[in-house]
C-alpha cells in the first residue's frame, strides 16, 4: 500500500545513455513533483504537474523532459546523461489546497542516479 | 544567496537532551514554514508546518516561525536515539506548490 512509488530504487548508466524513471501515487492526489537532492542533501524542485498540466518547469536543462500520462502518475525521461546528473530523484505529490491551507507533500523513496 | 539556509550539521547530542534546529530564510512572501524529517535512504516525511508566525508544538517536537527576523527554529525535547535523521526546513508562498527547502541539518542522537 505504498503511497507514492519510484522505479528503479538504483540506476547505474554511462554518460549519454537516455533512462527513464517512473513514478505512481495512490493517494488521488492532483499534483505531482520531481525533486533533485544532490550530495550535500540539498532538495530542489525540478518540475511539478497538476492534473497532467505543467505548472512548475524550473531552470532544467532541455535534456530532462517530463511526461505525466494521468493523474496517478509522472515519468522522468533524461537524454544524454552527464556525470553531473549523478543525485537523488524524489517524486512526491499532493492534494490542491486552497488559500491559507497548505497541500502537504509526500514523497517517494528515492531513485539513486549514477552516472559514470 | 539560497533562500532557505540551513547549518549543514553535523550535530552529536547525548540522549535525553534538547535540540534546536534553525533556519533563515529571505523571501518575505513565504508563508509556510514545515520541518520535514529525512532519514537515511528514505524520502523525506513532513513532520509540522506552522502558517505565518507562531509557535505550533507536537508532543516533544516544537516549531516556532519569527517573520520579523526571518528565522524558523525546530525543538526536540527528550531526544532519543530514533531521532537520529537529517531535517530539512521548507518554506512556501501561499498556493505556489513550490517548496523551497534548505540544505538540512543532519542530527545524531547518542545512547
Amino acid at each position: 500500500d505504498t503511497a507514492v512509488s519510484q522505479t528503479p530504487k538504483y540506476l547505474v548508466t554511462q554518460m549519454g545513455n537516455d533512462k527513464s524513471i517512473k513514478c505512481e501515487q495512490n493517494l488521488g492526489h492532483d499534483t505531482m513533483y520531481w525533486y533533485k537532492q544532490d550530495s550535500k542533501k540539498f532538495l530542489k524542485i525540478m518540475f511539478s504537474y497538476n492534473n497532467k498540466e505543467l505548472i512548475i518547469n524550473e531552470t532544467v536543462p532541455n535534456r530532462f523532459s517530463p511526461k505525466s500520462p494521468d493523474k496517478a502518475h509522472l515519468n522522468l525521461h533524461i537524454n544524454s546523461l552527464e556525470l553531473g546528473d549523478s543525485a537523488v530523484y524524489f517524486c512526491a505529490s499532493s492534494q490542491e489546497g486552497s488559500s491559507g491551507k497548505l497541500e502537504t507533500q509526500y514523497f517517494g523513496p528515492g531513485t539513486r542516479l549514477l552516472v559514470l | 544567496q539560497k533562500e532557505v539556509e540551513q547549518d549543514p550539521g553535523p550535530l552529536s547530542v547525548p540522549e535525553g537532551a534538547i535540540v534546536s534546529l534553525n533556519c533563515t530564510y529571505s523571501n518575505s512572501a513565504f508563508q509556510y514554514f514545515m520541518w520535514y524529517r529525512q532519514y537515511s535512504r528514505k524520502g523525506p516525511e513532513l513532520l509540522m508546518y506552522t502558517y505565518s508566525s507562531g509557535n505550533k508544538e507536537d508532543g516533544r517536537f516544537t516549531a516556532q516561525v519569527d517573520k520579523s527576523s526571518k528565522y524558523i527554529s525546530l525543538f526536540i525535547r527528550d531526544s532519543q536515539p530514533s531521532d537520529s535523521a537529517t531535517y530539512l526546513c521548507a518554506s512556501e508562498m501561499d498556493s505556489s506548490y513550490k517548496l523551497i527547502f534548505g540544505s538540512g541539518t543532519r542530527l545524531l542522537v547518542r545512547p
